[in-house]
């Protein structure tokens, strides 16, 4: 079935630091890509989403972009803040299903 | 235009008990979906309701568990008989009509965080 491999964490920058989170997906056609953000206490948050390949999804200075090549869809940043401390979920929408299919998460913390 | 609500927020039951959770879509959503995060683990689905019906329950566990969504009110899942196991945080989903065409997008509410004691 289709799945979703993420990056085990936890992952500590200090701040202004580069980010890289990795994705791998299995999946049969093609499927929808998402990163999800989840804040201490709270609900997931779509933070970007690429439906197609060679898509690039981008919000908050993050950035992703789905290769069918490698199924990859994986996570950057160029410069980290304290307040990006959270935990990534990659996940995945197949062309006829229902649910999302989500990774283990990968924790991030950011220092001063 | 509020987001998915969800409550309780917290809840705590003893083995044995019953846990109801609800959960209200955004305004002009009819797809409501359920996930469970264990601790250490990503979410995995659960159930997939519109109005009135079960559209997708592979994710439920045989027994205990159920879920519905009422023509009015939010949607519930019901948890009998709980077991220590069951300590998870419960989420709730919901995306507009017409999702499935092109891409999926779900907006989730802040869970339900359930121990059982």
């Amino acid at each position: 079935g289709d799945s979703v491999t993420q990056m085990e964490g936890p992952v500590t920058l200090s701040e202004e630091a580069c980010l890289t989170i990795n994705c791998t997906y299995t999946a049969t056609g093609y499927p929808s890509l998402f990163w999800y953000v989840q804040y201490p206490g709270e609900g997931l948050q779509l933070l970007l989403k690429a439906t197609k390949a060679d898509d690039k999804g981008s919000n908050k200075g993050f950035e992703a972009t789905y290769r069918k090549e490698t199924t990859s869809f994986h996570l950057e940043k160029g410069s980290v803040q304290v307040s990006d401390s959270a935990v990534y979920f990659c996940a995945l929408s197949g062309q006829a299903g229902t649910a999302l299919i989500f990774g283990k998460g990968t924790t991030l913390s950011v220092s001063s | 235009n509020a987001g998915v609500m969800q409550n309780p927020r917290h809840l705590v039951r003893r083995r044995g008990q019953e846990a109801r959770l609800r959960c209200s879509p955004m305004k002009g959503h009819s797809h409501v979906y359920w996930y469970r995060q264990l601790p250490e683990e990503g979410l995995k689905f659960m159930v997939y309701l519109q109005k009135e019906n079960i559209i997708d329950e592979s994710g439920m566990p045989k027994e205990r568990f159920s879920a519905e969504f009422p023509k009015e009110g939010p949607s519930i899942l019901r948890i009998q008989q709980v077991v220590r196991g069951d300590s998870a945080a419960y989420f709730c989903a919901s995306s507009p009509p017409g999702w499935g065409k092109g891409y999926n997008e779900q907006f989730f509410g802040p869970g339900t965080r359930l121990t059982v004691l």
